[in-house]
């Protein structure tokens, strides 16, 4: 069975710098998707980013960057510029197989410091 | 556009009682999803449906039920409600396809059962 852990149950960061919150998988598939998706106080769930696996080149959204080590079973989110509209749980998910359910990691709350 | 919309947004519940999230949505996606969150974790599939007349079991099934007689609606049953189902719950519906994969989420329902 896939696995998503997240190490960082709590990350902070000042506004305007830039924060890195770690992701990890296990699988045993060739051909997977990932994901980061954002879940603030509104409960909302809002897709950042995501990476297909037989992509060799990291994803980038505006702000929002991802570090994508296939090899290492690694995805971590990097956000640039913070800001305090960032502040929220953040979730890592694997999807992958022929039914495209996600499988998430435990989350990690981001503070945006002002 | 309404995207998916899942009724009723609060409920509460006392042992025992039943009860029926709804949900729809109106994207013709083929896939669509039923998800649990508790405090502090991240979200655990309960059940999913791949078309009209198709579910299946995820990782936390027991105490519910699905039924998926359209391509719009795939309401979630809970029979004999306990506190153990005590969550936030969402619906998640997405195409199906690699090139499009992406989950689109209602905004949730929050669940307590004294």
């Amino acid at each position: 069975a896939q696995t998503v852990t997240q190490s960082q149950p709590e990350m902070s960061v000042q506004e305007a710098e830039t924060v890195t919150l770690s992701c990890t998988y296990d699988t045993s598939e060739s051909d997977y998707y990932l994901f980061w998706y954002k879940q603030p106080p509104s409960r909302q769930m809002i897709l950042v980013i995501r990476q297909e696996a037989y992509k060799q080149q990291n994803a980038t959204e505006n702000r929002f960057s991802v570090n994508f080590q296939k090899a290492a079973k690694s995805f971590s989110l990097k956000i640039s510029d913070s800001q305090l509209g960032d502040a929220a749980m953040y979730f890592c998910a694997y999807s992958g197989g022929s039914n495209y359910k996600l499988t998430f990691g435990k989350g990690t709350l981001l503070t945006v410091n002002p | 556009n309404a995207g998916v919309t899942q009724t009723p947004k609060f409920r509460i519940l006392k042992i025992g009682q039943s009860m029926t999230l709804q949900c729809t949505q109106d994207m013709n996606h083929n896939y669509m999803y039923w998800y649990r969150q508790d405090p502090g974790m991240g979200l655990k599939l309960i059940y999913y449906s791949v078309g009209a007349g198709i579910t299946d079991k995820g990782e936390v099934p027991n105490g519910y039920n699905v039924s998926r007689s359209t391509t719009e609606d795939f309401p979630l049953r809970l029979e004999l409600a306990a506190p153990s189902q005590t969550s936030v719950y969402f619906c998640a519906s997405s195409w199906g396809t690699a090139d499009k994969e992406k989950l689109f989420f209602g905004s949730g329902t929050q669940l307590s059962v004294l």
